[in-house]
């Protein structure tokens, strides 16, 4: 595969389940990222990981949970979400440096229930 | 904190003929970078054209173009010649020092045979 993966594409869940959102990349990439997307709004930078650490959290409940085993994966651990937690999530990756083009995957679209 | 406002929900343009979207952004910095984004209906959000500030040349890519007007913070997109595979959400976005991109909320725009 190329670019940027993104599984499951879509989710539903119940507010009780515990459920993961996984990210690929494959183009050497150093940086990775989660941003989502509700309807009408613009898209939300939630977390920002470069070289594997964690460098940005924007204010994101406790419920999202990311992790970033390496350079290419990212997750998204999700447990006890609410309804306004359901939307597209993006996942992309960069180069670390400075004003680098984001590649984005195709997105999950998370329902919960 | 940087902004991004894209004043048009919504455009339309019919095949073969041009239109432009609105941008206007915020930014108390003055070395920054501005991107075009297109999100078409499958979700996969790829880059469109990107403008560095300190360029006052305006960004060229084969269709689509910028007007960058940096004292009044204005980032518009031009697309000419207007194709059906043209249709799909554009979203501005700015990205200062280091690699966190902040977006507007979208202008959908529909291409009509």
């Amino acid at each position: 595969e190329t670019g940027v993966t993104q599984t499951p594409r879509h989710l539903v869940m119940g507010m009780t389940n515990k459920k993961s959102l996984k990210c690929e990349q494959h183009l050497g990439h150093n940086a990775m990222y989660w941003y989502k997307q509700s309807a009408k709004k613009p898209l939300e930078l939630m977390f920002v990981y470069n070289f594997k650490e964690q460098t940005e959290n924007n204010s994101v409940p406790s419920r999202f949970s990311p992790e970033c085993p390496n350079s290419s994966h990212l997750f998204l651990h999700l447990h006890t979400l609410q309804p306004e937690d359901s939307a597209l999530y993006l996942c992309a990756s960069s180069s670390a440096a400075s004003y680098n083009e984001q590649f984005f995957g195709p997105g999950t679209r998370l329902t919960v229930l | 904190a940087q902004t991004v406002t894209q004043s048009q929900p919504e455009m339309s343009v019919q095949e073969a003929e041009t239109v432009t979207l609105s941008c206007t952004y915020d930014t108390s910095e003055s070395d920054y970078y501005l991107f075009w984004y297109k999100q078409p209906p499958s979700r996969q959000m790829i880059l469109v054209i990107r403008q560095e500030a300190y360029k006052q040349q305006n960004a060229t890519e084969n269709r689509f173009s910028v007007n960058f007007q940096k004292a009044a913070k204005s980032f518009s997109l031009k697309i000419s010649d207007s194709q059906l595979g043209d249709a799909a959400m554009y979203f501005c976005a700015i990205m200062e020092y280091g690699n966190k991109l902040v977006f507007g909320a979208g202008t959908i725009l529909r291409v009509k045979s």
